[in-house]
């Protein structure tokens, strides 16, 4: 059963980097099927895809975070990470990592989600 | 850029009672594409049907998703709703631009 894990910090001061590791046990974060990608939700809203990473480390981000966004692996330990710059109060969200299934098209395995607030 | 609409916002029906929501792109999209997730409160999202209509491992089959070929409307069925069934759900598409694009979900809450 592949889990996936957040981690990083809660409280990040406005204009600087927002940075989160995402820890992936029970499968090889190097499967060829899968794409590895961030997806936050502000609070009481939806969901918004960020980005994502292959294995290799080709990457992919949504066009609307202006090239604030970006994402790196590590095979060796099996986490991927994602780092925000310039960060505002809009991106205070619930930031999850997820697996996306290249073989049926949809996020299938979700971290929990690691809250984090933009706030001086 | 390619936008997903989810209807009603919120639906409100009783336990054993059938719920049928309903997404609908803005351009053209294939069935294969387009996925269902449930949220409870405080957790993260759970696949329930991908590709339109196959019901992802472990979902019950009293969930259903219907959609055929190409189009911009497709639906979530939920036969007889049990209790832990009022939550939020969403819908997905892959393709445009952005790349994956989440519908702003409908909420199932008890009548």
């Amino acid at each position: 059963q592949v889990q996936l894990q957040e981690s990083g910090p809660g409280l990040v001061k406005p204009s600087q980097t927002l940075s989160l590791t995402c820890t992936v046990s029970g499968g090889s974060i190097r499967s060829g099927d899968y794409f590895w990608s961030w997806i936050r939700q502000p609070p009481g809203k939806g969901l918004e895809w960020i980005g994502h990473i292959y294995y290799s480390g080709s990457t992919y981000y949504n066009p609307s975070l202006k090239s604030r966004a970006a994402i790196s692996v590590d095979t060796s330990k099996n986490q991927f990470s994602l780092k925000l710059s310039s960060v505002t109060a809009a991106d205070t969200a619930l930031y999850y990592c997820a697996r996306y299934n290249d073989y049926n098209y949809s996020f299938d395995y979700w971290g929990p989600g690691s809250l984090v607030t933009v706030s001086s | 850029e390619s936008v997903l609409t989810q209807s009603p916002g919120t639906l409100s029906l009783s336990p054993g009672e059938r719920a049928t929501l309903s997404c609908r792109a803005s351009q053209s999209v294939s069935s294969s594409y387009v996925a269902w997730y449930q949220q409870k409160p405080g957790q993260a999202p759970r696949l329930l049907i991908y590709g339109a209509s196959s019901r992802a491992i472990g979902i019950p089959d009293r969930f259903s998703g219907s959609g055929s070929g190409s189009g911009t409307d497709f639906t979530l069925t939920i036969s007889r709703l049990e209790p832990e069934d009022f939550v939020v759900y969403y819908c997905q598409q892959y393709g445009g631009s952005p790349r994956y694009t989440f519908g702003p979900g409908t909420k199932v809450d008890i009548k």
